[in-house]
């Protein structure tokens, strides 16, 4: 069945970058857009992007635009999300998720989700 | 880019009810690209709903969804006690954004 590995908690300081990863199993990677989704504690989602795992085709939400980077090693089947110059309001669980759609490229309803990794930004 | 308005925040209600839960876009949706997610403590959202109407593969069919233009709704026709968490709607044509949420809670 579908099942993403994300990875662990992490503590950053003000100012510093964070990477986590997604490892999706269960489907073929490359047919599914993955979104990322954050989620603050106590709040509503939040899309920052999605990949296209075929071709590398990114999109962002113009929130995060020059902050954030999402990426994928295909030989890995792995994704990754980048978000730089971290503030407090970063604090949040980092959802991946698949797109419902295979082959669909763009907005998506989202069907599996990534249990999260929990990012605290504290100094 | 368009907002959603889910309301109420809070809904107290026994099982076995049948309830109404509102999503307003602050511009007319385009297509049918609305879903409805239902997320319970320590969980990832799951999602219930798409296509504003059709139903996730195991979704029960107590769970209805409606709308067109600005104003959606998701209807669940007879409360079970699993039902009670926070319920997100969220559009996803033209840019992805989510509601706030509708707590629902057992009274």
């Amino acid at each position: 069945q579908v099942h993403f590995v994300q990875s662990g908690a992490e503590v950053k300081e003000p100012g510093a970058s964070l990477k986590v990863s997604c490892k999706p199993s269960g489907y073929s990677f490359a047919n599914f857009a993955l979104h990322w989704v954050r989620q603050a504690p106590g709040q509503s989602p939040e899309w920052m992007g999605w990949i296209n795992l075929a071709n590398g085709n990114t999109e962002y939400s113009q929130k995060f635009q020059g902050r954030v980077s999402i990426s994928r090693d295909t030989s890995a089947n792995t994704s990754f999300l980048e978000l730089s110059r971290l503030r407090s309001e970063d604090t949040a669980l980092y959802h991946c998720a698949r797109a419902r759609r295979a082959f669909d490229f763009s907005y998506a309803a989202l069907d599996y989700w990534g249990q999260g990794a929990l990012v605290t930004v504290s100094s | 880019e368009i907002v959603l308005t889910q309301s109420p925040g809070t809904l107290s209600l026994s099982p076995g009810e049948r309830v109404t839960l509102s999503c307003r876009a602050s511009q007319t949706v385009s297509g049918s690209y609305l879903a409805w997610y239902q997320q319970k403590p320590g969980q990832a959202p799951r999602l219930l709903i798409y296509d504003v109407s059709s139903r996730t593969t195991g979704i029960p069919d107590r769970f209805s969804g409606s709308g067109s233009g600005t104003d959606f709704t998701l209807t669940i026709s007879r409360l079970e006690p699993e039902d009670f968490a926070v319920y997100y709607c969220q559009l996803y044509g033209g840019s992805l954004v989510f509601g706030r949420g509708t707590k629902l809670e057992i009274k």
